[in-house]
Order: C-alpha cells, then sequence, then structure tokens
C-alpha cells in the first residue's frame, strides 16, 4: 500500500521565520510528487515535482525532490500570516490519474 | 475559466435522510474524483471516473455511498441513509487523464445530526 506521511502534523512560527515542510514517501511505480496548499476551502496546486535535485521556486516558495531518500521539502521564506494554511504533499504513482496518494497534510500557523 | 463547481457548499441534514452533492468538473477533464476530507483522516479518495467510467469505487466505505458520472460535465454523489460518521467535507476534483494535478471543487461541508 502506497504510503505518505507529512512532519511536522502542525507548526507555529513568527511571520518573517523560515519554515521547512517534510513529505516521505513509499511508492510503487512513483511518477511524480505534488505539492498543494489548503486554506478555509479547497486545496490549491503548488509545484509538481518529478526530477530529483532539481528545485522548483514560485516566490517565497521552493521545493526539492530527492527520489534515492524518497523524500520532499517544501520551503518558505519570510514567512507571512496569509501562509497559513494546511499544507499537503501528494505522490502520483501513474497508471492513469487514479494513483494520487495524499498524505494528512501539516498545519502551518504564522503567528503576527 | 471556471474552475470545479460542486453543490451544496454546506448541508446540515438528519440521520437517515438522503444527501446528494452535485460536482461539475472542468470542462476538457476527462478524469473526475470524489474525496472525503476529516480532521482523523486527512483525504480520502472515494471513487474516480475516467471518461464517465468509474474506475476504482474501494473508497467507498460501504453501500449507503453511490456515485454516478452520467455525462462529461457532472457527476453526483450520494449516500443513503447518511449517518452521523458521515460527517466530512466532501471535495470533487477534475484532472487530464494523463497529469498529476488535481484541480479541487470548493468542497460541500455535510454535517449529519
Amino acid at each position: 500500500e502506497d504510503k505518505v506521511v507529512q512532519s511536522p502534523l502542525s507548526l507555529v512560527v513568527h511571520e518573517g521565520d523560515t519554515v521547512t515542510l517534510n513529505c516521505s514517501y513509499e511508492v510503487t511505480n512513483f511518477r511524480s510528487l505534488l505539492w498543494y496548499k489548503q486554506e478555509k476551502k479547497a486545496p490549491t496546486f503548488l509545484f509538481m515535482l518529478t526530477s530529483s535535485g532539481i528545485e522548483k521556486k514560485s516566490g517565497r516558495l521552493s521545493s526539492i525532490l530527492d527520489k534515492k531518500e524518497l523524500f520532499s521539502i517544501l520551503n518558505i521564506t519570510a514567512t507571512q500570516t496569509g501562509d497559513s494554511a494546511v499544507y499537503l504533499c501528494a505522490t502520483y504513482s501513474g497508471g492513469g490519474a487514479d494513483g494520487l496518494t495524499f498524505g494528512k497534510g501539516t498545519h502551518l500557523i504564522i503567528q503576527p | 475559466d471556471a474552475g470545479v463547481i460542486q453543490s451544496p457548499r454546506h448541508e446540515v441534514t438528519e440521520m437517515g435522510q438522503e444527501v446528494t452533492l452535485r460536482c461539475k468538473p472542468i470542462s476538457g477533464h476527462n478524469s473526475l474524483f470524489w474525496y472525503r476530507q476529516t480532521m482523523m483522516r486527512g483525504l480520502e479518495l472515494l471513487i474516480y471516473f475516467n471518461n464517465n467510467v468509474p474506475i476504482d469505487d474501494s473508497g467507498m466505505p460501504e453501500d449507503r455511498f453511490s456515485a454516478k458520472m452520467p455525462n462529461a460535465s457532472f457527476s453526483t454523489l450520494k449516500i443513503q441513509p447518511s449517518e452521523p460518521r458521515d460527517s466530512a467535507v466532501y471535495f470533487c476534483a477534475s484532472s487530464l487523464a494523463t497529469a498529476g494535478e488535481l484541480f479541487f471543487g470548493e468542497g460541500s461541508r455535510l454535517t449529519v445530526l
């Protein structure tokens, strides 16, 4: 059974801090890893990673994948209160769009 | 472009009542997913369709749950009879079949009293 484990489960930091969220996985037929941000409503897509060692970056957010050690990290620098959300990691194992397995998420709270 | 559209946004009902949740996927997407999200279990895949055909319903908790996709632009998830433990947020998502990115609707928050 495919497994995606995120840590920490929750994290409280002060505005301006840098945070690192972790995602480890055990997936057969791994194809890609995705990060989503979920505020009060629907998860919204952040990144899709398919290759090891290549950093994806969007503003203050960046992510990298290690396919040898089977994990990914999501970094957020200079955090703002608007970054408060649940961050979900998911793996896609191919075979059509059926193989998306989600972790339980990291609940990030940014205090002003 | 409109995203995935779900209705109702909130539903409060009594145990034993039938609940129907509705979803309109993004036009052109040929895969549709129903997820349930709770604090305890996170996001769980209930069922997904590819080209309107149910492919995997192994995540459907029991026979009280059923889902249909009569055409490419509409799907329903029905719970009959509903129970308090069905209380959750139900998300519909759509994607292109060969891509890993899912686009989520805003969810339907169900409370069964």
